[in-house]
């Protein structure tokens, strides 16, 4: 089964709204981690964020927040006030307590319209 | 601090030859990974290096694969032969203890073209 699922086709969304991109995970551990990461056409990975399965509040990291609902296995990324700088690949990712590696989903292309 | 080095930016190569990436992580960092990114997909684990011991390389191709980091800084990940679909990205990251709770930092990576 796939550990992370990025499912949505290209996303696009004007500039100064807000966009939502989705992410599911499975995994069978109860301790694990989920990051968000940014990845604009120069390549590198920028991190964005990161929530733990034990975290009581969703988090929040100045534009960016995640909406983890544990029930529902999702930790989707919420940008709010998107800028044209947003424009970029967006890689969900889970690590499990069993391990430290990050198992990266397939990622989602997002574009900011002026 | 400086971030995590890699070398070379890009690498064009012809299918059977051999080619070699080079990492030089956050200082101080124990854990260092080497991923594969395909074009449109998601990086993927190649091998996981804590200090100088091999924690994870399930997914490296050991018939043409291979790394090493022999002082358990910087590591070299080496492809011999090299194949077309080998054709990628090599993303190189380092975090400061094994279970990765400090983040991970990724270098820039190193794009290969198989031709």
């Amino acid at each position: 089964a796939q550990k992370i699922t990025q499912t949505q086709p290209g996303m696009f969304v004007q500039e100064k709204e807000a966009v939502t991109l989705d992410c599911t995970y499975d995994t069978s551990d109860p301790s694990y981690g989920l990051f968000w990461y940014k990845q604009p056409s120069s390549g590198e990975m920028i991190f964005l964020i990161y929530q733990g399965s034990y975290d009581q509040q969703n988090a929040t990291e100045g534009r960016y927040s995640l909406n983890f609902q544990k029930a529902r296995k999702s930790a989707n990324l919420v940008i709010s006030a998107s800028q044209l700088g947003d424009s970029a690949m967006y890689f969900c990712a889970l690590r499990e307590e069993a391990n430290s590696k990050l198992t990266f989903g397939k990622g989602i292309t997002l574009s900011v319209r002026p | 601090e400086a971030g995590v080095a890699q070398s070379p930016r890009y690498k064009i190569i012809e299918k059977r030859q051999s080619v070699a990436f080079w990492c030089n992580p956050i200082s101080g960092h124990a854990t260092l990974y080497w991923y594969q990114q395909i074009l449109g997909q998601g990086p993927k684990l190649l091998i996981q290096f804590q200090n100088n011991g091999v924690v994870d390389d399930s997914q490296l191709p050991k018939d043409r694969f291979s790394a090493e980091r022999l002082k358990g800084v910087d590591s070299t990940l080496k492809i011999q032969p090299a194949k077309l679909e080998d054709s990628a990205v090599y993303l190189c990251a380092s975090s400061l203890d094994v279970v990765g709770l400090n983040g991970y930092t990724f270098g820039s990576g190193t794009r290969l073209t198989v031709v």
